[in-house]
């Protein structure tokens, strides 16, 4: 079946360590995006990426970076740099073209202690 | 700056009620899209819909209703004969383009529905 899929679901770290969410993707589709969601809030955009060795920040990178090397791969590493890194993380891909709907993995719930 | 808006935070509706869920926008580009999105309580973001700025008819899959209005920046969604599993947050969206392809999303807040018995 082809999808999107999010490991760990559930993660915890201590404050100060960094921690890599995964992402993959067997759509074949090109665009992948990070989002983080907290409660009562809607999504707000990390990173995404058009294309593979490509990527541009979102609207709150900032403790966050993330790679591509291969196009059904794009994980997240949050870093110590983010204040407030507890979270619900929701990854996304698209087809590359404009305005394509995006599909959504089951997340990654991160709770730093 | 796009915008979204889901003035909305909460409805409760019983079974079998009609409800409507509001969804207002602000953008500068001519050309636009609008999505609905469902949240279920596991968390993943199902895609419902999406209308594009030049098609203003309405849409409708079974239940489910769309009324775009341009002239009010209105984008708002329907259930009609409400059932328990329709239970969740929902979600309005608009996206702008990007060069090179893409699709940014900008997200509302979200509407939580609660259906009961």
């Amino acid at each position: 079946d082809g999808g999107i899929t999010q490991s760990p679901k559930y993660l915890f770290r201590k404050e100060g360590q960094n921690v890599t969410l995964s992402c993959e993707q067997n759509l074949n589709h090109d665009a992948m995006y990070w989002y983080r969601q907290d409660p009562g809030q809607g999504l707000r955009l990390i990173y995404y990426s058009q294309i593979v060795n490509d990527f541009q920040k979102g609207d709150i990178a900032e403790g966050y970076s993330v790679s591509r090397e291969k196009k059904e791969s794009f994980p997240l590493t949050v870093t110590s740099a983010q204040k407030n890194p507890t979270a619900f993380y929701l990854c996304a891909s698209s087809i590359g073209r404009q305005y394509n709907e995006q599909f959504f993995g089951p997340g990654t719930r991160l709770t730093v202690l | 700056a796009q915008k979204v808006t889901q003035a909305q935070t909460e409805i409760s509706v019983v079974e079998k009620e009609d409800v409507t869920l509001d969804c207002v926008y602000e953008t500068r580009d001519t050309t636009y899209y609008l999505f609905w999105y469902k949240q279920p309580p596991s968390g993943e973001l199902v895609f419902l819909i999406r209308r594009n700025s030049f098609d203003e008819q309405n849409e409708i899959s079974g239940r489910y209703s769309w009324n775009f209005q341009k002239s009010t920046s209105s984008f708002n969604f329907t259930i009609t004969a409400s059932q328990v599993v329709d239970s969740a947050v929902y979600f309005c969206a608009l996206s702008e383009g990007y060069t090179g392809g893409g699709n940014k999303l900008t997200f509302g807040t979200g509407t939580q529905l609660k259906v009961e018995l």
